[in-house]
């Protein structure tokens, strides 16, 4: 069973345009959604994370949006550049299980000059 | 500040062979995790270690099993491998005690079972 699913599976955006990736969890108990980026050959590296107490967060031009009732959270990534061209991963985990972290099937991003 | 290394990098073993993963931990760090991630997939949880003792398992077979040592550091092993054991092996370590959300990854172990 898939705890976290996540969509689409690949995307392609013109470089200036926003990416968009969305995750959604069955799960109510989770309470820490972290975005993870992989680069080929490398392992993933965490991006930005959200609480479920906070409906958005904005590191630079990477932003989280957490709707807690309609148990979904995105990823945006404005501005999108080709060096943002990577796999990323949205994860959930427990707090009491100790960091188990359940992850989506990724999310293949181009970026095209 | 080092990061996590992982070793070796690429393996390619014989279906029904043994094959020993060894991480070393972020400086700091005292929690050790082992994901598996197949082509195309998430990393999928195989467990944890917290001094040095296994703390939560995912849905892996014992055949799957692990050591963390006394400076953090850990080891996965595989028996009797199988050809869907082929994957790419992530250790991940963090701080548990403040900041329970932290993990740093390595750069994995690309098992290849022939």
């Amino acid at each position: 069973q898939q705890q976290v699913k996540q969509s689409p599976q690949s995307l392609i955006v013109q470089k200036g345009g926003i990416s968009i990736i969305n995750c959604a969890y069955e799960n109510t108990a989770f309470d820490y959604f972290p975005w993870y980026q992989q680069f080929p050959g490398k392992g993933p590296a965490l991006l930005i994370a959200i609480r479920p107490d906070v409906s958005e967060k904005k590191e630079g031009r990477f932003t989280i949006s957490f709707n807690k009732s309609a148990k979904q959270f995105s990823l945006h990534i404005m501005d999108s550049q080709p060096g943002d061209s990577a796999t990323y991963f949205c994860a959930a985990s427990f707090h009491y299980t100790g960091n188990q972290f359940y992850f989506g099937t990724g999310t293949s991003l181009t970026v095209i000059p | 500040e080092t990061g996590v290394t992982q070793s070796p990098t690429h393996l390619i073993k014989t279906r029904g062979q043994q094959v020993t993963l060894r991480c070393s931990s972020q400086s700091g760090h005292n929690t050790v995790s082992w994901y598996q991630q197949a082509l195309g997939q998430g990393p999928q949880f195989i467990f944890q270690y917290y001094r040095e003792e296994e703390n939560g398992r995912g849905n892996f077979p014992p055949r799957f099993s692990g050591l963390q040592f006394p400076n953090y550091s850990s080891e996965l092993n595989v028996n009797a491998l199988e050809l869907d054991d082929s994957a790419l092996y992530l250790c991940a370590s963090s701080f548990r005690g403040r900041n329970n959300y932290g993990y740093t990854f390595g750069s994995g172990t690309r098992l290849t079972v022939v």
